[in-house]
């Protein structure tokens, strides 16, 4: 049981590159996550899914593209990256809440250092 | 006033000393609430949740003030394992849309030998 996995751990982009950071998670989790932590900022929502083939907006999610065609999968992509996008992203998922409760413990993935140039 | 708020720190604390740090949040509607830890160069992983009635988990105390609006966690006897960063979380319910998650900033803490 590995939990969240990302790939990549780290990346080099030069500005106007493209990428796509994997996300993958083996707990059968409904709702996943990416996130940018940048120092003095804290952790910041980029896009979110609630299930397969459904993604929304987070707090921050010009210049990233999502997709969730796999339930265990969630891909981040970069269509041109920005030096303002150098950050340690990190993927998180979750259970449906239960039991009255609407938001269950968060699984982080080990992150991604992004460094674009 | 920002809708969680956590004193940065660092907190320098000698080993065996307890520490507590709070974490305040703006809206009344709020309606969950967690401790994370973080270390350093690492992902953030649930301490513990925050019950209305206060909560403790070994050397670990959780309490949740609502009329003040802060939540707090208590470290006894600390460790110099429990040196991290702690991350308070807040859920916020939204009418046809999906809990709104906030993490806070996060409070440093140095254990010191």
């Amino acid at each position: 049981n590995a939990g969240v996995t990302q790939t990549p751990k780290f990346r080099v982009l030069k500005t106007g590159q493209s990428m796509t950071l994997l996300c993958a998670q083996d707990m059968n989790h409904e709702y996943m996550y990416w996130y940018r932590q940048d120092p003095g900022m804290g952790l910041r929502l980029i896009h979110y899914s609630v299930g397969e083939g459904t993604t929304a907006k987070g707090e921050v999610p010009d210049g990233y593209n999502v997709s969730r065609l796999k339930k265990q999968n969630f891909l981040l992509g970069l269509e041109s990256a920005a030096p303002s996008q150098t950050s340690v992203y990190f993927c998180a998922s979750s259970s449906r809440g239960s039991g009255g409760r609407s938001y269950n413990e968060q699984f982080f993935g080990p992150g991604t250092r992004l460094t674009v140039l | 006033r920002k809708e969680v708020e956590q004193d940065p720190g660092p907190f320098n604390v000698p080993e065996g000393a307890t520490v507590a740090f709070n974490c305040t949040y703006s809206n009344s509607a709020s309606q969950s609430f967690f401790w994370y830890r973080q270390d350093c160069r690492k992902e953030p992983k649930l301490l513990m949740s925050v019950y209305s009635s206060g909560n403790e988990d070994g050397r670990f105390t959780a309490q949740l003030n609502r009329a003040s609006q802060y939540i707090s966690l208590l470290i006894r006897d600390s460790k110099l394992s429990d040196s991290a960063t702690y991350l308070c979380v807040v859920t916020l319910p939204h009418l046809n849309r999906d809990d709104k998650i906030i993490f806070g900033k996060g409070t440093r803490l140095h254990i010191l030998p």
